[in-house]
């Protein structure tokens, strides 16, 4: 399996437009998380999926934020507008609970800079 | 207070030393105890896991958890260059969340 796959790598915008992270998680797996890091504040759960419906979107910032899992194999992060307090390393992970095994498989993340 | 303390370092020791990172943590309910290895620009790989009180081993790598005292341990052994990262405690409470510690930010110095 390739792992947890998300696009782009690396996204520069200016402040006020529309922001678009993507995330394929491990076939198979059910759970998919999004995850912010930043220097300050480590990482932070934004929304949970399980079986692509949102369990928990109590990490969510502001309304600003979206997310979307339209299938099991595809789930979207959107931020609009973005302002330059978003910026940080957005990470998706995905796990399948059931399989009695602890964790999560991260990406290698989306480096997000709001300039 | 966090859930979840960690002190983020950096730690900085010489090739072959024996190190430890260790957590606390407040709330007596978790369950999942685990560690992930984040290497620069990477995402993080979990590298153990453990349920109970006590020492879990693999490799160099030894887990270790006091439930009585809220405090978990990860020992390397025989530290390498390689082994130059930021490791991460996590608390999995029950149901799906988890939560992370700050990170410590490790140095091997060849």
């Amino acid at each position: 399996d390739a792992g947890v796959i998300q696009s782009p790598r690396h996204e520069v915008t200016e402040m006020g437009q529309e922001v678009t992270l993507r995330c394929k998680p491990i076939s198979g797996h059910n759970s998919l998380f999004w995850y912010r890091q930043t220097m300050m504040r480590g990482l932070e759960l934004l929304i949970y999926f399980n079986n692509n419906v949102p369990i928990d979107d109590s990490g969510m910032p502001e309304d600003r934020f979206s997310a979307k899992m339209p299938n099991a194999s595809f789930s979207t992060l959107k931020i609009q507008p973005s302002e330059p307090r978003d910026s940080a390393v957005y990470f998706c992970a995905s796990s399948l609970p059931q399989s009695g095994e602890a964790g999560y498989t991260f990406g290698s993340g989306t480096r997000l800079t709001v300039v | 207070q966090k859930e979840v303390e960690q002190d983020p370092g950096p730690l900085s020791v010489p090739e072959g030393a024996i190190v430890s990172l260790n957590c606390t943590y407040s709330n007596s309910a978790f369950q999942y105890f685990m560690w992930y290895r984040q290497y620069s620009r990477k995402g993080p790989e979990l590298l153990m896991y453990t349920y109970s009180s006590g020492n879990k081993e693999d490799g160099r790598f030894t887990a270790q958890v006091d439930k009585s005292s809220k405090y978990i341990s990860l020992f390397i052994r025989d530290s390498q260059p390689s082994d130059s990262a930021t490791y991460l405690c996590a608390i999995e409470t029950g149901g799906f969340k988890t939560i992370f510690g700050a990170g410590t930010r490790l140095f091997v110095k060849a």
